[in-house]
Formats: structure tokens, sequence, C-alpha cells
């Protein structure tokens, strides 16, 4: 099992432009989440997904939008990136269990810079 | 919402001593409580987590003690090695659904020869 992958692992982008950020997870997992990493700021939850097809808002949404279209895969996009938006970028994914809180799997990161 | 603080920011301890990483939440109702270890250049990984209704774990070098009524918990290595330099983090699973976590802002650990 490859666990949780992302792509792209590096992108220099211009403000303005957009791009699309996509994590895959091979353990049938029905939860997934992406988060932000800043400097002393810990991880922040940008978006996550209970399920194919649904999406919610985590603490820091604005200026992202995501997509669940199939379930083992989670697609962060950027429409129009600003400098503010500078930051590694994890995914993670974890169980449904109706025992309680699962373990969350993260990926090995995605680090944008907006220039 | 849930609020989640983690002291020290960093840390530095001699081989083989032992180091302590302390949170504190504000959500009484949160009742999950993991802690990830982040090495550089890499994602997050869990060590050790504590349910709500337990007050200590260990495995092996590390342990977690979870103290409801102050609402903090605290991670214990022993016995520090340099692989154990990393970053640490606390979390603790927020009210709402959907398995969410949220983060402290991370411990600096430092081991040194």
């Amino acid at each position: 099992n490859a666990g949780v992958t992302q792509t792209p692992k590096f992108r220099v982008l211009k403000t303005g432009q957009s791009m699309t950020l996509l994590c895959a997870q091979d353990m049938n997992h029905e939860y997934m989440y992406w988060y932000r990493q800043d400097p002393g700021m810990g991880l922040r939850l940008i978006h996550y997904s209970v399920g194919e097809g649904t999406t919610a808002k985590g603490e820091v949404p604005d200026g992202y939008n995501v997509s669940r279209l199939k379930k083992q895969n989670f697609l962060l996009g950027l429409e129009s990136a600003a400098p503010s938006q500078t930051s590694v970028y994890f995914c993670a994914s974890s169980y449904f269990s109706g025992q309680g809180a699962n373990e969350q799997y993260f990926g090995p990161g995605t680090r944008l810079t907006v220039t | 919402g849930e609020n989640v603080e983690q002291h020290p920011s960093t840390l530095s301890v001699q081989e083989g001593d032992s180091a302590v990483i302390k949170c504190t939440y504000s959500d009484s109702a949160s009742n999950y409580f993991p802690w990830y270890k982040q090495e550089l250049g890499k994602g997050p990984q869990l060590i050790i987590d504590i349910r709500s209704n337990v007050g200590e774990k260990k495995d092996q070098r590390i342990a977690v003690t979870l103290n409801k009524t102050a609402k903090h918990f605290s991670l214990h290595i022993t016995e520090t090695q340099p692989e154990d330099s990393a970053v640490y983090f606390c979390a603790a699973r927020t009210t709402g659904g959907g398995n969410k976590l949220t983060f402290g802002t991370g411990t600096q650990l430092k081991v040194e020869l």
C-alpha cells in the first residue's frame, strides 16, 4: 500500500494563477482532509470530506475549493493564488468508526510558493 | 471551537534524559488526543494516542497522560535518543463530526549527544 500520496511535491505560482493539488489514498478511507502548515501555527484544517461527493469547510477555507468525485481522491484548488497561500499543504485520511475517533494518516506534503 | 495550546515551542535535552511536552485544550467534550511526530520534509506520523476514558497510556519509551478535569495532556519520552529529534504535535478531536482534529503549534525537540 502506498498510503496517502500527494501531487505535486513542489510548485511555484505567480499571484493570480490557479492550480490543483491532488491527494490519493489506497486504504479505502471514508474521511479525507486538507491542512496547511505555517511556521509557528501548527496544522490548520482547510476543508474536509466525510464521503464521496461531500465536502465541508474547516478552520481556514477562504481562497480554496475542494472536490471529492471519487472515494480515493480529494482535490484542493486555488482559483487565484495569493502570497498568503504560500505554505506546506498536507492531505490526510481516516476511517469512519461508530466507536469514535480514528488515526489520521498524512501524506508527504506539497510545498507551494506564491510570488 | 476547540483551542489547543502546546508548550514549550522548543526543547533541548541530552541523550538519555527525559522530555516532556504539555498541551491544554478548551472543549470539555473532546474525547481523543493523538500525538504526532514530524521529521524534516515529511508528513506527521501518529506515535501515540489516548481516549478520554483512560488516564495514561504507555508504548515502550513513550507515554501520554490525560487530566480531564484540568483539560491538559502530556507526552513523556524517556531515555531520549538522537532519532527522537523532530517536531511533535498534540491534537484534540473536535466535536461536530468528521473526526476532525485541532492541532497545537508544535514542539521542536532536539536530542543532543
